[in-house]
């Protein structure tokens, strides 16, 4: 069973749209996480959310907005889709930040965004 | 600003010969540090992590690093390369008094190795 899941895996859309990314975790994570991962590899969190709570905010623009129903879902919506949001997406969870640094990351396999 | 280096976009080495990926951080106080690996069209792997206590730790698939204070760099290790370790190698890092879970992500290194 594959522990952190993100669907779809490809998205093609044009500037403008509305998209949303799903994921969703089996491991019984309280954390999950948002990273981007732009077009020369570097990888940047977005976004944390501990048990549906936001935690981390990194200063994405409010195009993006992430929600989590339960604690074992963090989807992310992205309005008015821009040629900069190309990029690879990952969802990945953990258990509890708070144990940090015995925090063990699962990350998906991620979601390849392309606006055209 | 907290950040984490990989000075090598690339590291080329043939099968059987030892291998290093660097590594340098600039992160307050005593950092914990990470690799991970990515292979093509996955997300990324936990190969080992620094938290404290013997600055060499070892871990997955017999890749090692090293900490060194000193020097701020963590760099990744394995005596015997394999043309399977081919794939695409980042360091992680994070303070001590993280919140939130933040990994501060190096830019990557793509390891490729030859047989």
């Amino acid at each position: 069973d594959t522990a952190v899941s993100q669907t779809p895996k490809y998205l093609v859309t044009q500037m403008g749209n509305d998209k949303s990314i799903k994921c969703e975790q089996n491991l019984g994570h309280d954390t999950m996480y948002w990273y981007k991962q732009d077009s020369k590899k570097f990888l940047k969190i977005m976004f944390s959310y501990n048990n549906k709570e936001l935690i981390i905010n990194e200063t994405v623009p409010n195009r993006f907005s992430p929600k989590s129903p339960d604690k074992a879902h963090l989807n992310l919506h992205i309005n008015s889709l821009e040629l900069g949001d190309s990029a690879v997406y990952f969802c990945a969870s953990s258990n509890s930040f708070r144990v940090w640094p015995q925090i063990s990351f699962h990350f998906g396999n991620g979601t390849r965004l392309t606006v055209t | 600003a907290q950040s984490v280096a990989q000075p090598e976009d690339q590291v080329n080495v043939a099968e059987g010969n030892p291998l290093t990926v660097k590594c340098t951080y600039s992160v307050s106080g005593n950092p914990y540090l990470f690799w991970y690996v990515q292979y093509p069209n996955r997300g990324l792997q936990f190969l080992l992590k620094y938290i404290t206590g013997d600055n060499l730790v070892k871990g997955s698939y017999g890749f090692e690093a090293e900490f060194n204070k000193s020097q701020t760099s963590f760099h990744l290790k394995k005596p015997s390369a394999l043309v399977s370790d081919s794939a695409l190698y980042f360091c992680a890092g994070g303070p001590r008094d993280n919140q939130g879970g933040k990994l501060i992500f190096g830019q990557g290194t793509e390891l490729s190795v030859k047989p």
